[in-house]
């Protein structure tokens, strides 16, 4: 099975923009979640889909959001962009019969400028 | 928020040897796992160890858990070059599959 994948790999933004991130999980998988990483509060939950509907959501701002579609792809977005927001954007996804396990994807980095 | 804290940040170790990593964690758990992490890249699963478990192996790893410490030590056993990385813990609670992370171990093998 091919593994979880996200695209882009390397992004770069001018603060104040807004940026959508995606990701897609492993065949089969219906549960996606997102992190953040950064040197300084280093991994961090964001939000997790399941079936389409946000089960759980990180303390982070309104600013990002996300959403999955019925083929399991999960997109995050961020709006405004702020120079914290550079970061590694990891997805992960996991099987509805061993949901404790998650697979995760190779990152995006964003950066603002 | 981070769970807790690995120790120590960094370990240097000679090829060969074993290198021993810690954890400590805050609130009661469903389980821990523990994840690899090579410069920069995504996160690799390496062992997943419930909160009834107190020690479990997999390959050259070993994995203690005890819950009364809030703490728990991954051991890798005769270590390789490709073995340096960054070495993450990470708990689950009852419930939710929502990962919260240490800071992490980073861990150099010298040939």
């Amino acid at each position: 099975k091919a593994g979880v994948t996200q695209t882009p790999r390397y992004l770069i933004k001018t603060r104040g923009q807004q940026v959508t991130l995606s990701c897609s999980p492993i065949s089969g998988h219906r549960s996606v979640s997102w992190y953040q990483q950064t040197p300084g509060q280093g991994l961090q939950f964001l939000f997790e889909y399941f079936s389409e509907t946000q089960r759980n959501k990180g303390n982070f701002p309104g600013r990002f959001s996300g959403r999955q579609f019925s083929n399991s792809r999960s997109e995050m977005n961020v709006s405004t962009l702020e120079l914290g927001d550079s970061a590694l954007y990891l997805c992960a996804s996991s099987a509805t019969d061993s949901p404790y396990e998650q697979y995760f994807g190779p990152g995006t980095r964003l950066t603002v400028t | 928020s981070q769970q807790g804290e690995e120790d120590p940040q960094a370990l240097s170790i000679q090829e060969g040897e074993n290198a021993t990593m810690n954890c400590s964690y805050k609130t009661s758990i469903n389980n821990l796992q523990w994840y690899r992490q090579n410069s920069g890249r995504g996160l690799v699963h390496l062992i997943l160890i419930r909160s009834n478990e107190r020690e479990k192996h997999s390959g050259r790893l070993r994995v203690t858990l005890d819950t009364s410490k809030k703490s728990s030590s991954l051991l890798i056993t005769a270590s390789r070059a490709a073995d340096t990385a960054s070495y993450f813990c990470a708990t689950q609670g009852a419930g939710s599959y929502q990962l919260t992370f240490g800071k992490g171990t980073k861990l150099s093998v010298i040939p």
